[in-house]
């Protein structure tokens, strides 16, 4: 199957700071990449889907000028945490879907906001 | 009512034996299905992805959806304990791009 790369594997940062998580196609491109949240034990729910060189949809409830989302590239999606609170600490992963419809998911990033 | 249910288990078998794993969904418009499987702290790993109704099978597994009953299962064969994981059934209604509507999950745990 293809394969999705995530930047940072995990990363702990001080409650207030911002946190940039990068998304990437290894070897195919993708038009769209979705990004997630997932909280233990809990199924994944997702945030907000993006396409390449326009705005991101975000689902209800999901407050886009929290999460930060830009799509530069065919092979590159970045998820920007802003003003990070400890409630927003979770595991974020991030898919890639070709253009048949399979979604690769990246190894997810954990986030720890103190 | 959830769109797709999914019973979460946890579901515990020994090693060797056909699991069978089943999700329903209430939404007649989803025309492709998905299953993955979720190690602790990964990201979801794609298994099968197949379009309509029929069976589809890969190595140990193979995928049936049956879209009269709006029904879909994945089998394991001569399981192991690496099968031990959250299965994820998804769906979409349409390909390339179209969001996933997932499952609970079902926690399998395959014992020696």
């Amino acid at each position: 199957g293809a394969v999705v790369s995530q930047h940072p594997s995990w990363v702990i940062c001080k409650s207030g700071t911002s946190v940039k998580i990068e998304c990437r196609s290894l070897d195919f491109q993708a038009t769209t990449m979705f990004w997630y949240r997932q909280f233990p034990k809990q199924s994944l729910m997702l945030m907000a889907t993006s396409n390449e060189g326009s705005k991101a949809t975000y689902e209800q409830g999901v407050e886009k000028d929290k999460f930060l989302i830009n799509h530069a590239s065919l092979t590159l999606s970045t998820l920007t945490v802003t003003s990070a609170h400890p409630e927003d600490s979770s595991f974020y992963i991030c898919s890639a879907s070709t253009l048949e419809g399979e979604q690769f998911f990246g190894p997810g990033t954990r986030l720890t906001v103190l | 009512q959830k769109e797709v249910e999914q019973d979460p288990g946890p579901l515990s078998v020994p090693e060797g034996a056909i699991v069978s794993l089943n999700c329903t969904y209430s939404n007649s418009a989803f025309q492709y299905f998905m299953w993955y499987r979720q190690y602790s702290r990964k990201g979801p790993e794609l298994l099968m992805y197949t379009y309509s109704s029929g069976n589809k099978e890969d190595g140990r597994f193979t995928a049936q959806v049956d879209k009269s009953s709006k029904y879909i299962s994945l089998f394991i064969r001569d399981s192991q304990p690496s099968d031990s994981a959250t299965y994820l059934c998804a769906m979409s209604e349409a390909g390339g791009g179209n969001k996933l509507t997932f499952g609970t999950g079902t926690q399998l745990k395959v014992e020696l």
